[in-house]
């Protein structure tokens, strides 16, 4: 069974401050991670992913995140946030040993950024 | 990138009534389609998976009388909400899987009201 857990339901930051949006995951596979954004009314858009290549993983938006086995996270970071980032952030495992897409979401973190 | 065209963007529905939902893939065969729904300010949950030309696989808790799920083509998977009740009142998003890989591009999602 996979599962995926964001802490943190809301993080708040100023403008140009670093932006950590926290992942942990459980799976007994080798995971397969990913990073969603979603605007308000909208699908989702898809910021990055992991699939067992480089650790560190650079998306979309000046994003990336780090696959840290040990610790089993996928943090969400980026340098210095800016407005329209402002948004709702899901981290997803793709379930099952399977090459199937099935995606179990964690639960979203809202990302509010202050002028 | 793929385009998924998911139609309508929203609908109002009366209680009772039925309710069709489609998802298309625009530039490529998605041999499998998964169909989430998000309650407000919650994350998404699988709701089933369809693959093209046979029986759409529910999710545990999912009514597969209620939320009817067809994949009659490459490139079309359609949700119909049989006799809605306001508690369907729900974001409804699907997502298509392009070939093996685990990238899933997503719909831009279905708001749906039952008065």
């Amino acid at each position: 069974a996979q599962s995926v857990t964001q802490l943190g339901s809301h993080v708040s930051v100023s403008e140009g401050a670093l932006v950590l949006l926290r992942c942990n995951y459980s799976s007994s596979v080798p995971p397969y991670l990913f990073w969603y954004v979603q605007y308000p009314n909208q699908g989702l858009q898809l910021l990055l992913k992991y699939t067992s290549a480089a650790t560190l993983v650079k998306g979309i938006n000046g994003f990336e995140a780090e696959f840290k086995k040990s610790e089993t996270s996928f943090h969400l970071t980026k340098p210095s946030a800016h407005m329209s980032d402002a948004a709702e952030y899901f981290c997803a495992v793709s379930g099952t040993s399977g090459n199937t897409g099935k995606l179990i979401f964690g639960q979203g973190t809202t990302l509010q950024v202050k002028p | 990138g793929a385009v998924v065209s998911q139609h309508p963007s929203w609908v109002i529905c009366k209680s009772g009534t039925s309710v069709k939902i489609e998802c298309r893939s625009l530039d490529f065969q998605a041999t499998t389609m998964f169909w989430y729904r998000q309650f407000p300010k919650q994350s998404l949950m699988l709701m089933a998976t369809s693959n093209e030309g046979s029986k759409a696989t529910y999710e545990q808790g999912v009514e597969k009388d209620k939320f009817l799920i067809n994949h009659a083509s490459l490139t079309l998977s359609t949700l119909t909400v049989t006799s809605a009740h306001p508690e369907d009142s729900s974001f409804y998003i699907c997502s298509a899987r392009a070939g093996r890989g685990h990238k899933a591009f997503f719909g831009q999602g279905t708001r749906l009201t039952v008065v």
